[in-house]
């Protein structure tokens, strides 16, 4: 059964780049059937999908993040990662990896713990 | 403000039916599958339904789900108190290409 974890600093300053990492168990992150996701929620509000990465390097954007966002792939280690630039304190949120299941379930089948992530000085 | 808009809360009574609807345009919920996400206070959200209308293993037929143009509907009947939870809708966004959520409707079994 395939899992997913999330890791990082739960603190990062204000401008500073806040770097996730998702670490993969129990599946492939190699499949073609899959690609990665990051999605966050910030205190009291909704989910809001960041970027998501394929095995291939096929990457997509949230819009209004891509110009602060990079996100990547590391079969060899089994996860990917998430960098968001010039962070201010609207960033700061629960952050979920995902795995967005492409040919069968077309959703995001599982889904990690989340991790928080705070930004103050 | 989100792509897909939802009511932000609805209620009914344990044993009655309720239904959150979703709103997105013709290049989202118009053009691609739908999914729904269930999501209790402080854990993740967990698939509830996939391709706009099926469930997922373990997911009691009580949910349900259908698409009519550009706006979708989840169902849940015989309403249980453990129904109570945070219900988003999803989908790929053609034109943005991005997937979309909506803004969440929080669930009461009053």
């Amino acid at each position: 059964q395939v899992q997913l974890q999330e890791s990082g600093p739960g603190l990062v300053k204000p401008s500073q780049t806040l770097s996730l990492t998702c670490t993969v168990s129990g599946g492939s992150i190699n499949s073609g059937d899959y690609s990665w996701s990051w999605i966050r929620q910030s205190p009291g509000k909704g989910l809001e999908w960041i970027a998501c990465v394929q095995y291939s390097g096929t990457i997509y954007y949230n819009p209004s993040l891509k110009s602060r966002t990079i996100i990547s792939v590391d079969t060899s280690k089994r996860r990917f990662s998430l960098k968001l630039t010039s962070v201010t304190a609207a960033d700061t949120a629960v952050y979920y990896c995902a795995r967005y299941s492409m040919f069968y379930y077309h959703a995001m089948d599982v889904w990690g713990q989340g991790t928080t992530v705070t930004v103050s000085s | 403000q989100s792509v897909l808009t939802q009511p932000p809360s609805v209620s009914a009574a344990p044993g009655q039916k309720v239904t959150v609807s979703c709103s997105g345009s013709s290049s989202s919920i118009g053009k691609n599958f739908v999914s729904w996400y269930q999501q209790f206070p402080g854990t993740a959200p967990k698939l509830l339904i996939f391709d706009t209308n099926k469930r997922p293993s373990g997911i009691p037929d009580r949910f349900s789900a259908s698409k009519s143009g550009a706006s979708a509907t989840l169902g849940i009947t015989g309403l249980q108190t453990g129904d109570e939870a945070d219900y988003y809708c999803g989908t790929w966004d053609s034109s943005l290409d991005s997937w979309v959520f909506g803004g969440g409707t929080k669930l009461t079994v009053l």
